[in-house]
């Protein structure tokens, strides 16, 4: 069955630079979320879209912002990269926000 | 104090052992619960999805929901090393505003 697909798996960036995490969701599935999870920490809700609109908000920082695309695809674009951005990125989809999310493998950025 | 508390471990059994893991929780409007286990490096992966109080069983798993206590449970019977990962707790509000709120995580050893 096809999955949550991210891109990158892995990305180095440089304090200041700009990174774009690409999230392809579950066919059908018509709510994206983004998610962030420091080492040794909890996955920590950014931002969802629901049919292409954003739906709802967490803790995502000013620096970051995100949209879907009519292809249902996702990007989170995050600007001025600081050394504290470095973790994992998880994108996640369902179909209607009452079942449990699925999760992709997620983007490792790392910050130097 | 977080919403959501969940002992982080590591909690160490032998093989074939049942395990029990728990969270805590103090928001009283969370009505979806779920569990997620998590491979080092890896994407949340859903195992369980409770709507009311009660046990739900699938296979080897098992999830309990006691809503009056707020307090929710995962056992793992006939427990193998394969299960070793960390296991995270998530809750959901009605309609999903805020995303899921999830437990720190528990890591699990499961010792041949």
């Amino acid at each position: 069955a096809a999955g949550v697909i991210q891109s990158p798996r892995h990305l180095i960036k440089e304090k200041r630079e700009t990174a774009t995490l690409k999230c392809y969701p579950i066919p059908r599935h018509d709510t994206v979320y983004w998610y962030q999870q420091g080492p040794g920490q909890d996955p920590q809700f950014l931002i969802s879209f629901y049919e292409k609109m954003q739906s709802d908000k967490g803790s995502i920082p000013d620096r970051f912002s995100a949209q879907q695309f009519s292809d249902y695809h996702s990007e989170l674009n995050m600007s001025s990269l600081e050394l504290g951005d470095s973790a994992l990125y998880f994108c996640a989809s369902s179909r209607r926000a009452l079942y449990g999310y699925t999760f992709g493998s997620g983007t490792r950025l790392t910050v130097v | 104090q977080k919403e959501v508390e969940q002992d982080p471990g590591p909690l160490s059994v032998p093989e074939g052992a049942i395990v029990s893991l728990n969270c805590t929780y103090s928001n009283s409007a969370f009505q979806y619960f779920m569990w997620y286990r998590q491979y080092s490096r890896k994407g949340p992966e859903l195992l369980m999805y409770t709507y009311s109080s009660g046990n739900k069983e699938d296979g080897r798993f098992t999830a309990q929901v006691d809503k009056s206590s707020k307090y929710i449970s995962l056992f793992i019977r006939d427990s193998q090393p394969s299960d070793s990962a960390t296991y995270l707790c998530a809750m959901m509000v009605e309609g999903g505003a805020d995303g899921l709120t999830f437990g720190k995580g528990t890591h699990l050893i499961i010792q041949p």
